[in-house]
């Protein structure tokens, strides 16, 4: 079936440090999505990607679809304390409404 | 934006017992309802998808008697727990869509199951 990975699994940085974590999936999807969940919380949506080469950016956040439509990536510019959770990319394949969530990374900020 | 909640957000009950967590669209008509199971420092696994009115479509090795869905409007889906046991012991995650096709999901905070 259908794989999301995502790594690295865990990434420890230092306050104002960039992070990056990255997304890959067996399969090409139809959009990829970027939740955050905070340690006890639930996922929270961050924003979609729907075209190949799509690149968003929210403040310090820069996200990237890629070329193929396989991969994606979420970049931080200069973390902070409040960035520390686990960041997950989840994709929908085809035309199914079904979100396949990848692995996840988490993110400890240090400060 | 579109909010979901979930009831209750946390349960503690003994081994056989069953137990039923509600998701609701407070401010929206929620066309899909999604089921995920999260253990811990795990990802989210999708459990189930039901559609208002219709039975509940599970994913490969979850049980459908073992998690009853029911989903009655379009604004209220149930997830059932039959014969708890503490390998069930888990977050439970709901998220709803407005429409068919690939959008964004929003989630309810969660229901964490403790079985003892």
């Amino acid at each position: 079936g259908q794989q999301v990975m995502q790594i690295p699994q865990y990434q420890h940085v230092q306050e104002g440090e960039d992070f990056t974590t990255y997304c890959n999936s067996s399969t090409t999807l139809s959009n990829i999505q970027w939740y955050k969940q905070r340690p006890g919380g639930h996922p929270v949506f961050l924003i979609q990607l729907v075209k190949s080469g799509e690149v968003k950016k929210q403040k310090r956040l820069t996200f990237q679809f890629g070329e193929a439509k396989k991969n994606s990536s979420l970049h931080i510019t200069a973390t902070q304390t409040t960035d520390v959770g686990t960041y997950f990319c989840a994709g929908h394949g085809g035309a199914t409404n079904k979100l396949i969530f990848g692995t996840g990374t988490l993110l400890a900020v240090q400060p | 934006g579109a909010v979901v909640s979930q009831h209750p957000s946390w349960v503690i009950c003994k081994s056989g017992t069953s137990v039923k967590i509600e998701c609701r669209s407070l401010d929206f008509q929620a066309t899909t309802m999604f089921w995920y199971r999260q253990f811990p420092k795990q990802s989210l696994m999708l459990m189930a998808t039901s559609n208002e009115g219709s039975k509940a479509t599970y994913e490969q090795g979850v049980e459908k008697d073992k998690f009853l869905i029911n989903h009655a409007s379009l604004t209220l889906s149930t997830l059932t727990v039959t014969s708890a046991h503490p390998e069930d012991s888990s977050f439970y995650i709901c998220s709803a869509s407005t429409s068919d096709g690939p959008h964004e999901q929003f989630f309810g905070p969660g229901t964490r199951l403790t079985v003892l």
